[in-house]
Formats: structure tokens, C-alpha cells, sequence
């Protein structure tokens, strides 16, 4: 059981360019998440999915594209990266039962 | 809006207790959450308070009571595995699912 799974752990991106975060949980959860995280910031909502099918802006959301292509995979895409961006993001699932996120390993970025 | 206070740091030794508060200013909510977060790693549920009172899961309890806005979480016979950052999160009314995250209290355990 891999839980929550994240592509790719680290990158380095120049500014303007583009890519796509991917994440992918196996638990069969209805809602996914997208934080970033900056040092003494605590964890920043970007962007949720309450189920498949539906998005949702967090508190962070400009600079940011989302897509929940499947109840398993939530990606988060950054169309123009600027330095601002350089975080860890981390993808995060919930358990509609107990509430229990379940978080991936997160993806070092680096926008220079 | 939604806001979570925590202390920044906090230290103890070995074997002691230690209490990590958290004060929110929220509308309404479901309930209170704890992470725990080591160095590099990603956080990891500890518990949740749906409702007022306190929750134990072995040497951690925490704390909730929605008239006073305060929460806590209760760390009893430290380890030094329990340096990490620790985290308390609200699920607002109007926030769907989503959790709003404190800013974290880092917690170094010494010898």
C-alpha cells in the first residue's frame, strides 16, 4: 500500500518555465490537497478537491493550476515559475471518516 | 478569517512533559487537529478532537474546549525522537474539507 505518492522529489526550474507536480493516493479518498510550505510559514492550502470532478482555491491559490483527472490523481501546475516559488509542496489526501490526512513525501522546488 | 496561534519553539528535556497550546480565532469548526512533523519529512496525523475535552493515544493526549478557543497537545515521557515540528489544524464550516494549518511549534528534546 503506497498511500500518497508524489513526482518528482526535487527540481529545479528557471524562471518562466513551466511543469506539473503529480501526486496519486491509493486509499480511495474523495478529497485531495496541495499545500506549499516556507520556512516558519506552517503549511498554505493552494488548492483542494472535494471530490472528483471539483476544485477549489486555498489561501495561495495565484500562480497555480490544478486538475483532479481521477478520484486517484490531483497534479498542480505552475504555467510561468518565478522565484516566489521556490518551496516544498506537499500533496495530501483525507479519510472522509476519521478526517485523517495522509500526506506524500513532498517535492523540493527551486525557481531561479 | 481563520487564525491559529502556537508557540514558536518550545524546548524540554528527556522524560519530562511538555504542553503545546494552540488558540484559534474561527468562526465555527468541525474539530482540532494535531501533525507532527520530523526535519525533511512529511507531517503525520497525531490526533483529532471532534469534540470538548481530552483524547489519549498512548503517551500523547490533546485537549480541546471550544468556549475557551484553545486547544492543546500533551506530550508526556519525551523522547528525543519527539524533536519535530508540530502542527494544529482547523476544519472550518465554510472551508469544506479543507484544514487550515498553525504555523508550527518545534519542539528539540535534549539529553
Amino acid at each position: 500500500n503506497a498511500g500518497v505518492t508524489q513526482t518528482p522529489k526535487f527540481q529545479v526550474l528557471k524562471t518562466g518555465q513551466s511543469m506539473t507536480l503529480q501526486c496519486a493516493q491509493d486509499m480511495n479518498h474523495n478529497s485531495m490537497y496541495w499545500y506549499r510550505q516556507d520556512p516558519g510559514m506552517g503549511l498554505r492550502l493552494i488548492y483542494y478537491s472535494a471530490s472528483e470532478g471539483t476544485t477549489d482555491k486555498g489561501e495561495v491559490p495565484n500562480g497555480y493550476n490544478v486538475s483532479r483527472l481521477n478520484k486517484r490523481e490531483f497534479s498542480l501546475r505552475l504555467e510561468s515559475a518565478a522565484p516566489s516559488q521556490t518551496s516544498v509542496y506537499f500533496c495530501a489526501s483525507q479519510d472522509s471518516q476519521t478526517y485523517e490526512q495522509y500526506f506524500g513525501p513532498g517535492t523540493r522546488l527551486t525557481v531561479t | 478569517g481563520q487564525s491559529l496561534e502556537q508557540p514558536s519553539e518550545v524546548t524540554a528535556v528527556e522524560g519530562a512533559i511538555v504542553q503545546i497550546n494552540c488558540t484559534y480565532q474561527t468562526s465555527g469548526f468541525y474539530g482540532l487537529s494535531w501533525y507532527q512533523q520530523h526535519d525533511g519529512g512529511a507531517p503525520t496525523f497525531l490526533s483529532y478532537n471532534a469534540l470538548d475535552g481530552l483524547e489519549e493515544t498512548g503517551r500523547f493526549s490533546s485537549f480541546l474546549s471550544r468556549s475557551d478557543s484553545y486547544g492543546y497537545l500533551l506530550l508526556q515521557e519525551l523522547q528525543m525522537k519527539d524533536s519535530a515540528s508540530y502542527f494544529c489544524a482547523v476544519r472550518p464550516y465554510q472551508a469544506g474539507t479543507a484544514l487550515i494549518f498553525g504555523k508550527g511549534t518545534t519542539l528539540s528534546v535534549s539529553s
